[in-house]
């Protein structure tokens, strides 16, 4: 079955950065957009960014430009995303998703990394 | 920029229909897609495309969009439908947008 599957929780200071995977399994990896959306504990759904697997090319949230970035490795069907100058603010839930671009919506999602940033 | 508004909470009596609406300015234009999430778990897409459900998803679920509202309806509403939902669109000014959530509660 199709499947993303994230790496375990983080933990970081103010000012590091962090790096997030997300394994795809269960279809053809590089078909489908891969994008990132995060939650902060008891909050909403936020969009982060894009990234096509077979392209490469990226489309990040205005919010994110400049500190953050989602590449990929084909070879292992894995996507990342990476978030730089982390703040107490960036303490969240980070979620990867498989995109369909026919009509824009999101299945399945990753389990759900929790990143919390803390000195 | 594009929003959503969606209710705090929403509750329905066991058996009965629930109602969870998203507000967006001519979303009966726009293709709307609901995921529901339940505590400490992954969103989990439950109607696409307005009205469409994945497989998987019971029938009780059902959507709708026009006008500046969109509608996701859960029919005889069992226990296990607790959970936040959340409607999202894509828009051309803003990319990927999502309401704010739902609590759905069954009583």
């Amino acid at each position: 079955q199709v499947q993303l599957v994230q790496s375990g929780a983080e933990v970081k200071k103010p000012g590091a950065s962090v790096k997030v995977s997300c394994k795809a399994s269960g279809y053809t990896f590089t078909s489908y957009d891969i994008n990132w959306v995060r939650q902060a504990t008891g909050q909403g759904l936020e969009w982060m960014g894009w990234m096509n697997p077979n392209s490469g090319n990226t489309g990040y949230a205005q919010k994110f430009q400049g500190r953050v970035t989602m590449t990929r490795n084909t070879s292992i069907s894995t996507a990342y995303m990476e978030l730089s100058s982390l703040r107490s603010e960036d303490t969240a839930v980070y979620y990867c998703a498989r995109y369909f671009w026919s009509g824009y919506w999101f299945d399945p999602w990753g389990q759900g990394t929790l990143v919390t940033v803390s000195s | 920029s594009y929003e959503l508004t969606q209710p705090l909470s929403v509750s329905v009596a066991l058996g009965q229909t629930a109602r969870i609406t998203c507000g967006g300015n001519n979303i009966g234009s726009k293709n709307v897609h609901w995921y529901q999430q339940k505590p400490g778990q992954a969103p989990v897409l439950v109607i696409y495309r307005d009205s469409n459900r994945p497989s998987g998803i019971p029938e009780r679920f059902s959507g709708s969009n026009s006008g500046n509202t969109a509608t996701l309806t859960i029919s005889r509403a069992q226990a296990g439908d607790e959970a936040d939902y959340y409607c999202q669109v894509w828009d051309s000014s803003t990319d990927v947008v999502f309401g704010g959530g739902t609590k759905l509660t069954v009583l």
